[in-house]
């Protein structure tokens, strides 16, 4: 079956650090990667996703590279505030024709000014 | 502005006393979604349903229901909670349903239910 596989946190950051958050997967064909982000007290939200092998996403200055050959997905960032504290969790989806996400454990990311 | 509600926010309650959790999405989702969260379990999904009137189990299905009668609303029933029920809930809503891309829509999120079984 599919999993993800994300580091244990917390991962304590000084502002301005560089970020880097890894994450694994097991899925059969060809998933899509998603990287979401869930700050204290809210919902997730989707920080943001590739579709297949090679393609980069990015958002807000986040960015995550679609791996097919290591199976990959880890999440950067060049320098991270305090306003990036927050858990991370890696997801894919691999379902034939709907959205089912499969989610790793969560990272949580702790930026001290 | 699009949304996923969910009600209540807060709740505790005793063993054995059956309750429902409301989720309702305004953007004509197809797809809705309830997950369990929890300390270093991460989300897992409890059901799912592609469209009105399908509904499937997820990972975690055991003590809970659900139905889809409208497309908006997605409400899960525990008809008898226990306290290995205790978690915090988040409902989400997807464009995809059946026959739609797999995976590439975004999950819209509400903002949580905790839940608190005594």
């Amino acid at each position: 079956g599919n999993s993800v596989t994300q580091m244990e946190g917390p991962v304590t950051l000084s502002e301005e650090a560089f970020l880097t958050i890894n994450c694994t997967y097991t899925a059969t064909g060809y998933p899509s990667l998603f990287w979401y982000v869930q700050y204290p007290g809210e919902g997730l939200q989707l920080l943001l996703k590739a579709t297949k092998a090679d393609d980069k996403g990015s958002n807000k200055g986040f960015e995550a590279t679609y791996r097919k050959e290591t199976t990959s997905f880890h999440l950067e960032k060049g320098s991270v505030q305090v306003s990036d504290s927050a858990v991370y969790f890696c997801a894919l989806s691999s379902g034939s024709g709907y959205s089912t996400l499969t989610f790793g454990k969560g990272t949580m990311l702790l930026v001290s000014p | 502005e699009a949304q996923v509600t969910q009600n209540p926010r807060y709740l505790i309650t005793v063993t054995g006393k059956k309750l429902t959790v409301t989720c309702s999405q305004n953007m004509n989702h197809e797809y809705m979604s309830w997950y369990r969260q929890d300390p270093g379990l991460g989300l897992r999904q409890i059901y799912y349903s592609m469209n009105v009137e399908v509904t499937d189990k997820g990972d975690v299905p055991e003590g809970y229901k659900v139905s889809r009668k409208e497309k908006r609303n997605f409400p899960l029933i525990l008809e008898s909670p226990s306290p290995n029920q205790t978690s915090l809930y988040f409902c989400a809503s997807s464009r995809d349903g059946q026959g739609g891309l797999a995976g590439v829509s975004e999950q819209y999120f509400g903002p949580g239910t905790r839940l608190t079984v005594t």
